[in-house]
């Protein structure tokens, strides 16, 4: 099946700074979605980006589908952002299961 | 517009044990999923209703699992009967379906079951 692989693992910053996230996926997709999973464990989506750039407020994201990338910016973190950021990617296929695969999550501490 | 809910939040049940998840997708979601994830796992897919019918359960572990979506709207996840290994996070998606599967799944609040 398709291996989806994000990058840092985990992620320290001081509060106002800038960051990127990456998101690696080995085949390609018909749906690729950000999430944030807040302290409380629940899934926030951020981006539905199968391709292309989407921006809302202080965070972006870009898919490159050819080059099987995506990256999430955060700009001026604020601790309120803190918490496992997940990539998750359906892919391509025509059995009509849209089964999202997930990848480990990048775990993000913003500290004052 | 309410989001997918999930009840109970919280169960702890003992090994053995019969637990039942539910799900309540978006209003006028065709498609809903249950996911979980276990302790130091990524979340795993298990399985994917299209209104009242099954359409991909290839993610289901084994036959002590059981979901249902009667009349295509509420979902129930039925674990009988529990085994350790069961416990962690199980979350509910929907999605709007409009026959492409070029759309957004919106995640539940999740259901954390531990089975002692």
């Amino acid at each position: 099946g398709i291996q989806v692989e994000q990058s840092p693992p985990d992620l320290i910053l001081q509060e106002g700074a800038n960051s990127t996230l990456r998101c690696n996926f080995s085949d390609s997709v018909n749906n690729l979605q950000w999430f944030h999973q807040n302290p409380w464990g629940q899934l926030i989506n951020l981006f539905y980006i199968p391709s292309g750039t989407k921006q809302n407020g202080r965070l972006s994201a870009t898919t490159v589908a050819t080059e099987r990338y995506s990256l999430l910016y955060i700009s001026s973190s604020q601790t309120t952002d803190s918490g496992v950021y997940f990539c998750a990617v359906e892919p391509y296929s025509g059995a009509g299961s849209y089964q999202l695969t997930f990848g480990k999550g990048t775990k993000l501490s913003v500290i004052p | 517009e309410a989001g997918v809910t999930q009840f109970p939040s919280h169960s702890v049940i003992e090994k053995g044990q019969t637990v039942t998840l539910r799900c309540d997708p978006i209003s006028g979601h065709d498609n809903l999923y249950w996911y979980r994830r276990v302790m130091g796992k990524e979340i795993k897919f298990l399985l994917h209703f299209v209104k009242e019918s099954k359409q991909d359960e290839s993610g289901m572990p084994n036959n002590r699992f059981l979901a249902e979506r009667t009349g295509g709207t509420y979902s129930t996840l039925k674990v009988q009967p529990a085994e350790l290994e069961d416990s962690g996070v199980y979350f509910c998606a929907s999605s709007l379906g409009q026959g492409a599967s070029q759309e957004t799944q919106y995640f539940g609040p999740g259901t954390r079951l531990l089975v002692l």
